[in-house]
């Protein structure tokens, strides 16, 4: 099983600052064949379901601000919000999609305003 | 618009079986790209996969679930099913149906996107 972990569990940060999460695989998610890293990012805001922020860990999704950012490869991944709004109030999770015998998702990092 | 909405029981006894139905709106469930899965969230924790179908039938499993876990399509309905038999109060979650892209039935099954709004399911006598 490829285990997902991510940190900080928590940051606080200034409206308008920098926030990084990082999140890291136990074994590569970067598929040899197509130099792809099988590696999505998700934001969930309170009460609501997940939503997609980024796919081969560094695409935006559509309609996503171009604040958050994603890059990394092989096992280490971060996501970064460049200017952080309250909006971005949310829990943020990683997932791989490398094996399909079990998709995974890290443990979740909280970012909050400070 | 793709939609998706969970719908079924939010209070289980344990050892029963666990039974919700995700209905698609918007768009076809027999379309050639998508899996569809079921992802649970127990209160105040992370997500867990449960499994993923394809509209002719083709599944993936959690192995840690797959024991107790059977996932059905109905593509007249333009539905999806999950059954998760032997319920405990460990099962307790928000069980979320979302959209599993693949491009093709042979192809990795990649990201979730979307998701329903969820459905809370609580194992309790």
């Amino acid at each position: 099983d490829i285990v997902m972990t991510q940190s900080p569990d928590s940051l606080a940060v200034s409206l308008g600052e920098r926030a990084t999460i990082n999140c890291k695989s136990s074994q590569s998610v970067l598929y040899s064949s197509n130099n792809k890293n099988y590696l999505a990012w998700y934001q969930q805001k309170p009460g609501q379901p997940p939503k997609l922020l980024i796919y081969w860990a560094s695409t935006r999704e559509s309609g996503v601000p171009d604040r958050f950012s994603g890059s990394g490869s092989g096992t280490d991944f971060t996501l970064t919000i460049s200017s952080l709004q309250a909006e971005d109030v949310a829990v943020y999770y990683c997932q791989q999609y490398y094996s399909t015998a079990l998709f995974t998702f890290g443990p979740g990092t909280k970012v909050d305003i400070k | 618009q793709l939609q998706l909405q969970e719908s079924g029981p939010g209070l289980v006894k344990p050892s029963e079986t666990l039974s919700l139905t995700c209905t698609v709106s918007g768009g076809s469930i027999s379309s050639s790209s998508y899996y569809w899965g079921w992802i649970r969230q127990p209160p105040g924790k992370g997500l867990e996969w449960i499994g993923s179908i394809y509209y002719s039938g083709s599944t993936y499993y959690n192995p840690s679930l797959k024991s107790r876990v059977t996932i059905s399509v109905d593509t007249s309905k333009n539905q999806f099913s999950l059954k998760l038999s032997s319920v405990t109060a460990a099962d307790t979650a928000v069980y979320y149906c979302a959209r599993h892209l693949a491009l093709s039935i042979a192809a990795r099954p990649r990201w979730f996107d979307p998701w329903g709004q969820g459905t809370l399911v609580t194992v309790s006598s």
